[in-house]
Order: C-alpha cells, then sequence, then structure tokens
C-alpha cells in the first residue's frame, strides 16, 4: 500500500520560533507538494519538488522554505513562525507525469501562539 | 490559470444519486481533471481522472463535456460513509499551473 507520512499530526509552536515539518513517500515518486488548508480557502500550493534539490513556488511561498536532500523526503520550514501561519498542513506526492494524482500525508495541525 | 469553482456545500438523502460540478473555464489543451475526496482528519484521497466524455470506476463517474469548461462528479446511491469534502483539481504535467478549488462538503442525510 502507497504511504505518504508526516513527523507529527498535531504541533504547537511560539511565535519566532523555527519549524520543520517533514514528509516522507515510499513510492519513489518525482514530485512531492506542500498544501496548507485553511476553512472556506481549500488547498493553496505552498511549494513543490520535481527533483531532489529542485523545488518551485507555488502560490503562497511567503514565509515558507522547503528542502528536499532524498528523494523520499521534503521538508517544509517556517523560518520564524507567526499565528497566521495556524493551519493544516498536508504533504502529497505523484510521478512526474501524473501530476493530478497525488498521495496524501495525514496532515499536521500547526498551532502558533 | 484554470481556476476551479465549486458550490460550497450540499445536502443529500441516503440513497440518492448525488452530481457536484466544478467549473474551470480556463482550463487548457494539456490540462486533466482529478477528483478527491477527504474525511475529517485525514489527507484528501484521490477517486476519479478523466480528460474528456466520461469515465467511471467502482466508487463514482466522471462527466466532462466536449468544452471541458466544466466537470461533474456522480455518486451513485449515497451513504451516510459518503459524508466528506470533495474537490477537484485541475493539472497537467509541470505542476505549475495545478490548482485546487476550494471543496464541496457533502452530507448525507439518515
Amino acid at each position: 500500500d502507497v504511504k505518504v507520512t508526516q513527523s507529527s499530526r498535531y504541533l504547537v509552536k511560539r511565535t519566532g520560533e523555527k519549524v520543520f515539518l517533514e514528509c516522507v513517500q515510499d513510492m519513489d515518486h518525482e514530485n512531492m507538494f506542500w498544501y496548507r488548508q485553511d476553512p472556506g480557502l481549500g488547498l493553496r500550493l505552498i511549494y513543490f519538488s520535481y527533483d531532489v534539490k529542485m523545488k518551485e513556488k507555488g502560490d503562497i511561498p511567503e514565509g515558507y522554505s522547503v528542502s528536499r536532500e532524498k528523494k523520499e523526503r521534503f521538508s517544509l520550514i517556517l523560518e520564524s513562525a507567526s499565528t497566521n501561519q495556524t493551519s493544516m498542513y498536508l504533504c502529497a506526492s505523484s510521478t512526474q507525469v501524473q501530476v493530478w494524482e497525488q498521495y496524501f500525508g495525514p496532515g499536521t495541525r500547526l498551532t502558533v501562539t | 490559470l484554470a481556476k476551479t469553482t465549486q458550490p460550497i456545500s450540499m445536502d443529500s438523502y441516503e440513497g440518492q444519486e448525488v452530481n457536484i460540478t466544478c467549473s474551470h473555464n480556463n482550463i487548457a489543451t494539456n490540462d486533466y481533471i482529478t477528483w478527491y475526496q477527504q474525511f475529517p482528519s485525514q489527507g484528501p484521497r484521490f477517486i476519479i481522472q478523466g480528460y474528456k466524455t466520461k469515465v467511471t470506476n467502482e466508487v463514482a463517474s466522471l462527466f466532462i463535456p466536449a468544452d471541458r469548461k466544466s466537470s461533474t462528479l456522480s455518486l451513485p446511491r449515497v451513504s451516510l460513509s459518503d459524508t466528506a469534502v470533495y474537490y477537484c483539481l485541475v493539472a497537467r504535467t509541470g505542476a505549475n499551473n495545478l490548482f485546487f478549488g476550494t471543496g464541496t462538503r457533502l452530507t448525507v442525510i439518515p
């Protein structure tokens, strides 16, 4: 069974802290994605990566950075967390070609106080 | 950019057929249309994908008219367990023009 795992289900951090969210996939997929999900706004793409060390900005990259040192792992970094980054963060992966068929992790609910 | 628009919510009684429509007026020739289902506290799950005409699998059917400016997800004879949020996604190889809609919250009533 295909699997995307995320390092934490729930996370509480203080304003100004550096936050790392990690995602691992076991399907040997080339593409990996980070989304945030907020009520009424649906899924918004933060960043995606199409290969190791390669990344592209999505719709809302401000305040975030990413790292992909290994094919199976994609990290989302909040350099200095702010309260408006309180959200559900979802990681996904897909093959290089079939970008429309994505496999999602369970999500990390991040609260910044 | 193929922005998508969906109804915010829908209610249906058990056993009925449910149709959820997504508008994507600016869809490009090489875009594909996909639908996802999301239950509370879980990530979205891929359920069906199409390019044009009709596609059917064990879970749902997807109808896409010739102009491809909209798509309709059809769930036959819904049950309480179909209560979820349904998202449409328009995307193409390259991932730099993918767009999820805001989702449609389907509530199935006994």
